[in-house]
This record gives C-alpha cells, structure tokens and sequence, in this order.
C-alpha cells in the first residue's frame, strides 16, 4: 500500500541548470496534482492531469516550467534553467478522481535548493 | 487564522488543552473542504474534511466547523497532545467552474507546551 513517491527527496542545482523532478502517484489515481511551498508559506498551485484530459496549467509560474504524465501514472515535472527564487518543496499529490469529495494524498516532496 | 507572507501565525497551546484554528475561505461557490496538516519534512496530510450542505463533522478529536454565511471554516483538536505540533492547512474546492481545484490556505502553526 504505498503512497506518493516523489524522488529525488532533496535536489541541490546551480543557477542555469535544468531539473528534473519526479512522482510516482498512488495506483488507481487518476488526477495529479503539482504545488509548490516555499519556506514558511503555504502551497502554490502549479499544475493539474487528471486523465486524459488536457492539463490545467494555469498555475505555472513561467515557461522554464513544464511538466508531463505518462500513461496515465508517472509524472516529471521539468524547470529549465534554474534561478534561485525556484528553491523551494516541490509536492505532488494524487486523487482517485477530480470529483469534488475526494481528498488529495501528498508525497513527501522534493526540496529543491538552486544555488 | 490566515497569514499572507512569510511569517505564519502561530497558536500555542498547553498540553491536555482544545485547540481552535480558524479559516477563512474565499469562494462562496466552494462546497468542499478538507484540513490538513503538515509536519516538519513530510508532505501535507489529509485530516478530516466537509460538503457544504453540513456545517459540522466531527472525528477522533478533531471537529470541524463550517459557516457559509461568513465564509468561515475552524478546525477544534480536542486535549491536545505534542504530536499535534504542526503547520495547519485549510483547502477549498473552488467548484467545477475552477476544474476544481483545491486552494490552500496560508497556514497556522500549532506549537504543543508540555
């Protein structure tokens, strides 16, 4: 019974360098969410699959970011060329469907720290 | 309560005590809530949540409270316990119109006084 995986736990990257950060959701979740929580503060939106759909990107904060999900399951969340104000928790989270009732289940993050 | 910018609002509360944190949300189309709480390196955790065709819901030690009319939403642990000590997060459904969504809170951190 596993939970969400999220890899690597902490990420540390120079200025300029792209990343890649990663997300194993709960089998059988079909909505996946990305947020990201910087020290002290709550969780900011990034960006949101659920299914087939085409995903709701409308959190990203700039086009050095992206992200995808691969058969329904794996998701990479990818920032290019790094800037420092990017370091922060990264936090995925999956649902068993984006139907209003169901709670989102959180990994343990991605500290990514861009120096 | 809710913090904007770096500094989240912190409720110290002695060992054994209730605990209330509060909520205000922002879309009176909202109809689903959850708390959340989070401890140091470890991702949010779902706690207890509510519809909005309640106003009460009750857990182990825990109740939430919801009022529509003001938009508010509170979370009561009862006899508080050191391992209540965390950052406390409020969400809402923002509703079908927002792909629904969910939207956190800022934040309440809750520190437990042996």
């Amino acid at each position: 019974g596993a939970g969400v995986s999220q890899s690597p736990s902490n990420k540390v990257t120079e200025k300029g360098k792209d990343v890649e950060l990663r997300c194993d959701p709960i089998s059988g979740h079909t909505a996946l969410y990305w947020y990201r929580q910087s020290l002290g503060q709550g969780l900011e939106f990034l960006i949101y699959f659920q299914g087939n759909s085409a995903p709701d990107k409308s959190g990203l904060p700039s086009d050095r970011f992206s992200a995808e999900r691969t058969g329904g399951s794996v998701s990479t969340l990818t920032i290019q060329r790094t800037q420092q104000e990017d370091s922060a928790v990264y936090l995925c989270a999956s649902s068993l469907t984006d139907q209003r009732g169901f709670p989102l289940h959180f990994g343990n993050g991605t500290r990514l720290t861009v120096t | 309560g809710e913090s904007v910018g770096l500094h989240l609002p912190t409720l110290s509360v002695q060992e054994g005590d209730n605990s209330i944190i509060n909520c205000a949300y922002s879309n009176s189309a909202s109809d689903y809530f959850i708390w959340y709480k989070q401890e140091s390196g470890k991702g949010p955790q779902f706690i207890i949540d509510i519809r909005s065709n309640m106003d009460k819901r009750q857990g182990q030690r825990v109740t939430v409270l919801l009022n529509k009319t003001v938009k508010h939403l509170s979370l009561q642990i009862a006899a508080t316990q050191p391992g209540d000590s965390a950052v406390y997060f409020c969400a809402e459904n923002m509703g079908v119109a927002a792909g629904n969504k969910l939207t956190f809170g800022g934040g309440t951190r809750v520190l437990v006084k042996p």
